[in-house]
């Protein structure tokens, strides 16, 4: 089945941590996303890329880094986790920038 | 700055008719999304609007009033499965999407 598979679903982590959350997509869409959901706020864009080899800071970039070496991955990596990183983090993806958003499943993380 | 406004709840009876509305102030407007998120789930696409007036999917439509800078998402003949989140967001002139904190919709029998 094509989309958006994120991994892993859920993980518990000690603060100080480093932690690499995996995404990866079969529709070879250009554009990839990485945010964060919280409850009581809206998604929060972490960091982007719109093709391959290119990435940009979102609105809450801090303590997060990606890398995008080919079309399908992209993965989203915490450094040193602090437990404000506590968070349901979805994946997404598009055709260009101006297409709709096909998100993964999610990956739910808790920094103790 | 940029912000989205959309009610943090709602309640309607099945079989009624609901609406949800969103109001955007953003830099610049390349289009407006909503999507439905159930709860533990990932946000599905439902609609999308870039030019003002009414769009209509089934049993869901999509309001949109460019220089009110407002939309409604329309549900009716009201499901109990369509008991969900739903998100609105809106594509500024970077091509971000700036996403409202979502309106909690309950459906009771």
């Amino acid at each position: 089945i094509a989309g958006i598979t994120q991994a892993p679903t859920s993980q518990i982590l000690a603060a100080g941590r480093r932690m690499t959350l995996r995404c990866t997509q079969d529709m070879r869409h250009n554009a990839m996303y990485w945010y964060r959901q919280d409850l009581g706020l809206g998604l929060r864009l972490i960091h982007y890329s719109n093709t391959a080899g290119t990435t940009g800071k979102g609105e809450v970039p801090d303590g997060y880094s990606v890398s995008r070496a080919n079309t399908d991955d992209f993965p989203l990596t915490l450094a040193s986790a602090v437990p404000s990183q506590t968070s349901v983090y979805f994946c997404a993806s598009s055709d260009g920038s101006a297409g709709e958003l096909f998100f993964g499943e999610g990956s739910r993380l808790t920094v103790l | 700055g940029q912000n989205i406004d959309q009610p943090t709840e709602m309640t309607a009876t099945e079989g009624a008719i609901v609406q949800i509305n969103c109001t955007y102030q953003t830099s610049g407007f390349n289009g407006l999304f909503w999507y439905q998120q159930h709860a533990g789930e990932a946000p599905t696409f439902l609609s999308y609007n870039v030019l003002d007036g009414l769009e209509e999917k089934g049993r869901f439509s999509s309001f949109l009033s460019r220089s009110k800078g407002y939309s409604y998402l329309l549900l009716k003949e009201l499901q109990m499965k369509d008991s969900a989140s739903y998100l609105c967001a809106v594509r500024d002139s970077n091509y971000q999407l700036i996403w409202g904190a979502g309106t909690k919709l309950i459906i009771k029998p």
